[in-house]
């Protein structure tokens, strides 16, 4: 079957600029997760849904981040007025209930900030 | 100091070595501890998954945690060239996260095994 999608596949955008990211979980996961991997870091926590509600953002690393999810499916990470810093791998995965299930992750967007 | 510590390689080995990979921890509340495998431009891929101390086999994939000494390893046998790839531990407390299922990460080890 489908597994989890992302879009862009690559972005690259101007210091200062606002970017969305797309993810489309696999069909009948309630959980969804954002991570972010940096170069030669590990990935990093953003935030988690449960259906459309984000319980946990403590990953979240400044206010010009936020994420939504709408319909219990599609996800929209959005980084307004972006840094250099912002430059990574930004990685969505989903599970079926959240807890101990697996989390399958998509291919991820590559975002760079010039 | 990072909570999860995962030694960055990259790491190189013949065809049919045998191949160690470590991390260490800080938080003795992780219960869960999984590898996951993620090759270049592609997500990480779940490979193993144990639940507290124990080792756990799947194939040529073996999995050990010892929680007393915050340590948990994953050995190749009969390493192949399309083992190469990252190898990132994560470890997950599900109480203090409230069941939410978040992962923390190492930095990931890179392998190369060479024909």
């Amino acid at each position: 079957g489908a597994g989890v999608s992302q879009s862009p596949s690559n972005k690259v955008t101007e210091k200062g600029k606002d970017v969305e990211l797309r993810c489309d979980p696999i069909s009948g996961h309630t959980a969804l997760y954002w991570y972010r991997q940096s170069l030669g870091q590990g990935l990093e926590f953003l935030i988690y849904f449960q259906g459309n509600s984000a319980p946990d953002k403590s990953g979240l690393p400044s206010d010009r981040f936020s994420a939504e999810r709408t319909g219990g499916s599609v996800s929209t990470l959005t980084i307004q007025r972006t840094q250099q810093e912002d430059s990574a791998v930004y990685l969505c995965a989903s599970s079926l209930g959240g807890g101990v299930d697996t989390q399958y992750f998509g291919p991820g967007t590559r975002l760079t900030v010039l | 100091q990072k909570e999860v510590e995962q030694d960055p390689g990259p790491l190189s080995v013949p065809e049919g070595a045998i191949v160690s990979l470590n991390c260490t921890y800080s938080n003795s509340a992780f219960q869960y501890f999984m590898w996951y495998r993620q090759y270049s431009r592609k997500g990480p891929e779940l490979l193993m998954y144990t639940y507290s101390s124990g080792n756990k086999e799947d194939g040529r994939f073996t999995a050990q945690v010892d929680k007393s000494s915050k340590y948990i390893s994953l050995f190749i046998r009969d390493s192949q060239p399309s083992d190469s790839a990252t190898y990132l531990c994560a470890m997950s407390d599900l109480w203090s996260s409230g069941n939410t299922g978040k992962l923390i990460f190492g930095q990931g080890t890179t392998l190369q095994v060479k024909p």
